[in-house]
C-alpha cells in the first residue's frame, strides 16, 4: 500500500528565506507526483505536476524535484513571502492507480 | 474561468437526512472524483468516474452514492447522514486519471 509522508508537519521561516518542503513515498512505481497549496478553509490549488520520467519541474519561484528510486520529492520556494503561508500537500498516483494518495501536508508560516 | 464548482459551501444536516453535494466542471474533463478531508486522516477517495455513465468506488464509499449522467456534473449523494460523515468534501477533475487534478473549493458538512 502506498504511503506518503511529509515532514515536518509545520514550518515557520522569516520572509525572504528559501523554503524546502519534503515528500516521501513508499512505492516508487508512481506515474506522477503533484504538489498542491491549500489555504485555510479553501480548496486545493495545483502548483506543479512532475511526471515519473522527469527529474524536476519549475514554475516561477517554485521548483520541484523528483527522485523516484529513493521515493522522494522536494518543493523549493525561493525568497519566501508572507503570501506563501499555507499548507502544502503532495500526492502521487501509480500507473495502474485510480486515485491520488496524499501526504498529510506541511503547514508553512512566513513571518514578515 | 469557473473550473470546478461545488455547492453548497456549508451545510448542516440532522442524522438520517439525505442530501446531494453538487459538483460541476467546465473544462471538458473525463475524470472526476470526490474526496473527504478529515483531521489526521488526510484526503481519502470516496467515488470516482472516468467518464459519463461510468463510476466506481474509492477507499471510503459506504453511505455515499454517485452517478454521472453528463461530462460536466458529478453529484455526491448522502443517503442517510451520520455524524461520522461530518467532514470537508472536495470534488476534483482532470483530463484523465493521470493528468493534473483541479479541485473545487469544498463543502463543509456537519451532521448533528
Amino acid at each position: 500500500k502506498q504511503e506518503v509522508t511529509q515532514i515536518p508537519a509545520a514550518l515557520s521561516v522569516p520572509e525572504g528565506e528559501n523554503l524546502v518542503l519534503n515528500c516521501s513515498f513508499t512505492d516508487s512505481a508512481i506515474y506522477n507526483l503533484q504538489w498542491f497549496r491549500q489555504d485555510p478553509g479553501k480548496g486545493l490549488t495545483s502548483l506543479l505536476l512532475i511526471q515519473s520520467s522527469q527529474r524536476e519541474q519549475t514554475s516561477g519561484r517554485l521548483n520541484a524535484s523528483l527522485d523516484k528510486s529513493s521515493g522522494r520529492s522536494t518543493l523549493y520556494i525561493a525568497a519566501s513571502q508572507p503570501g506563501d503561508s499555507a499548507t502544502y500537500l503532495c500526492a502521487v498516483i501509480k500507473a495502474a492507480g485510480n486515485k491520488l494518495t496524499f501526504g498529510g501536508g506541511t503547514r508553512v508560516l512566513v513571518k514578515p | 474561468n469557473a473550473g470546478v464548482t461545488q455547492t453548497p459551501k456549508f451545510q448542516v444536516l440532522k442524522t438520517g437526512q439525505s442530501m446531494t453535494l453538487q459538483c460541476a466542471q467546465d473544462m471538458n474533463h473525463e475524470y472526476m472524483s470526490w474526496y473527504r478531508q478529515d483531521p489526521g486522516m488526510g484526503l481519502r477517495l470516496i467515488h470516482y468516474s472516468v467518464g459519463a455513465g461510468i463510476t466506481d468506488q474509492g477507499e471510503v464509499p459506504n453511505g455515499y452514492n454517485v452517478s454521472r449522467s453528463t461530462t460536466e456534473d458529478f453529484p455526491l449523494r448522502l443517503l442517510s447522514a451520520a455524524p461520522s460523515q461530518t467532514s470537508v468534501y472536495f470534488c476534483a477533475s482532470s483530463y484523465s486519471i493521470h493528468t493534473e487534478a483541479f479541485f473545487g473549493q469544498g463543502t463543509r458538512l456537519t451532521v448533528v
